[in-house]
């Protein structure tokens, strides 16, 4: 079972910052949280992850906070190719531990 | 392009065909994933390999059966396939397991009829 709390959708006007929240109340210390999006009928495409810190790559930044208990995904000028459903996972860092467990994500729409 | 193709992307297949899924990833990682989506149901891992051994077969039916030749090959043989085995079966690989990044392909869409 997925171990995160995504809301169903969300809409977010283009050009505007695209804020998505994740719950993972019962995150462990060591597992981290990691987030795909996935458009139509497409594979899923890695974001970003992190284990407490902050973390900003060239497409996303994640906010973690200091309770790890939830995060925050940023898109920070989302354009109508950021349409999409969002998944956020936590993973344990234990070997062995191979699998990526999905949710249902959070369906994303950008608006013109 | 994430480094990870599969073919053919689209499949219709009758219950009594064989028929296989490819998987051909340019990355030089040694883990690779099958995962299968159906409509409406979050994404199911399949199996697992690591450095083209087995490591993991979640409870899959045997009519879906995989091959790994080396690591940068992954075959799903499909046999006996049932209608409600279509869905998109999705690829993967990372540099090894545990928390390495995985990287999707396109996935193929299989309908079974």
């Amino acid at each position: 079972d997925a171990k995160t709390t995504q809301p169903p959708s969300m809409d977010c006007a283009e050009g505007r910052a695209a804020n998505l929240p994740c719950n993972h109340s019962t995150i462990s210390g060591n597992e981290y949280v990691y987030w795909y999006r996935q458009i139509h009928s497409q594979g899923p495409q890695y974001i970003i992850h992190g284990l407490k810190n902050n973390e900003t790559n060239e497409m996303a930044s994640l906010i973690i906070t200091e309770d790890r208990k939830s995060s925050t995904l940023i898109l920070p000028h989302a354009t109508l190719r950021d349409t999409a459903v969002y998944y956020c996972i936590v993973r344990e860092s234990n070997f062995g531990n191979e699998k990526l467990t999905f949710g249902t994500g959070t369906r994303l729409t950008i608006i013109p | 392009e994430t480094g990870v193709t599969q073919t053919p992307r689209h499949l219709v297949m009758g219950m009594t065909n064989k028929k296989s899924l490819k998987c051909e990833q340019h990355l030089g990682h040694n883990a690779m994933y099958w995962y299968k989506q159906s409509a409406k149901k979050p994404l199911e891992l399949m199996f697992v390999y690591n450095f083209k051994e087995q490591t993991e077969n979640n409870s899959v039916p045997s009519r879906f059966s995989p091959e790994c030749p080396n690591s940068s090959h992954l075959f799903l043989h499909l046999h006996t396939l049932q209608p409600e085995d279509s869905a998109l079966y999705l690829c993967a690989s990372s540099r090894g397991t545990a928390t390495d990044t995985q990287y999707f392909g396109p996935g193929t869409r299989l309908t079974v009829l």
